[in-house]
């Protein structure tokens, strides 16, 4: 099974829909962020979070939220879905060694969502 | 001007060929990250590096911290290497968990 996972794997909504994206990790991480991907861009961080407590805006958190209902799960909303966010969504955890600011991150399979 | 460049964006090669993909960055930084991303869109981690080399079966990563520069190398080029291979940088003294990604090199290896 694998580590990290997302789902739905695949959306497509309409603008203006609210859209929940889900990721669960049985790592036993306590970091989890969220990515997106857009064509000739590469990964922006959206949001991440270090522990249950802790949550954090990345680059592109505009149009976004999340929840971390627990160490495994972390939850990535989009409260009035738009077309220009039509990308390809990642979730990530990472386990830090020595201070943290080195940590390998392991990547879900992705979720590919399209807003019409 | 980005912070993590990466060059080429596109590189075809035949199978056997030995591969260099070259990572540029202008910020200090405390590791660098190589990741593949398969045709799926699957990414996983191949190598971290804060110094010198790491080596991987058939593939390389080197760092120059002076120079800010880092090249990912893969010998004895295979179809399955086809991929986007991308650096990421966590940057030195910024916002934990804050990597910088380059926008990726599509490798296409040839039969």
């Amino acid at each position: 099974d694998a580590d990290v996972t997302q789902t739905p794997r695949n959306r497509i909504t309409k603008t203006g829909k609210r859209i929940m994206l889900e990721c669960s990790q049985t790592k036993g991480h306590d970091r989890m962020y969220w990515y997106r991907q857009d064509p000739g861009l590469g990964l922006r961080l959206i949001y991440y979070s270090f522990d249950v407590k802790d949550i954090n805006k990345g680059e592109i958190s505009d149009g976004y939220s999340v929840s971390r209902q627990a160490q495994a799960k972390f939850s990535l909303s989009l409260e009035s879905a738009i077309p220009n966010q039509t990308a390809l969504y990642f979730c990530a955890t990472s386990d830090p060694l020595a201070g943290g600011l080195t940590d390998t991150q392991y990547f879900g399979p992705g979720t590919r969502l399209t807003v019409l | 001007k980005n912070e993590v460049e990466q060059s080429p964006q596109n590189l075809t090669a035949q199978e056997g060929e030995f591969i260099t993909i070259n990572c540029s960055y202008s910020v200090g930084i405390s590791a660098l990250h190589w990741l593949q991303q398969h045709p799926g869109g699957g990414i996983v981690s191949l190598f971290m590096l804060s110094s010198g080399k790491k080596k991987h079966g058939r593939l390389i990563a080197t760092i120059n911290i002076q120079e800010k520069h880092s090249s990912l190398h893969i010998t004895a080029s295979h179809p399955r290497d086809s991929a986007v291979y991308i650096c990421a940088v966590m940057n030195y003294g910024g916002s934990q968990g804050n990597l910088i990604f380059g926008k990726g090199t599509k490798l296409s290896v040839k039969p």
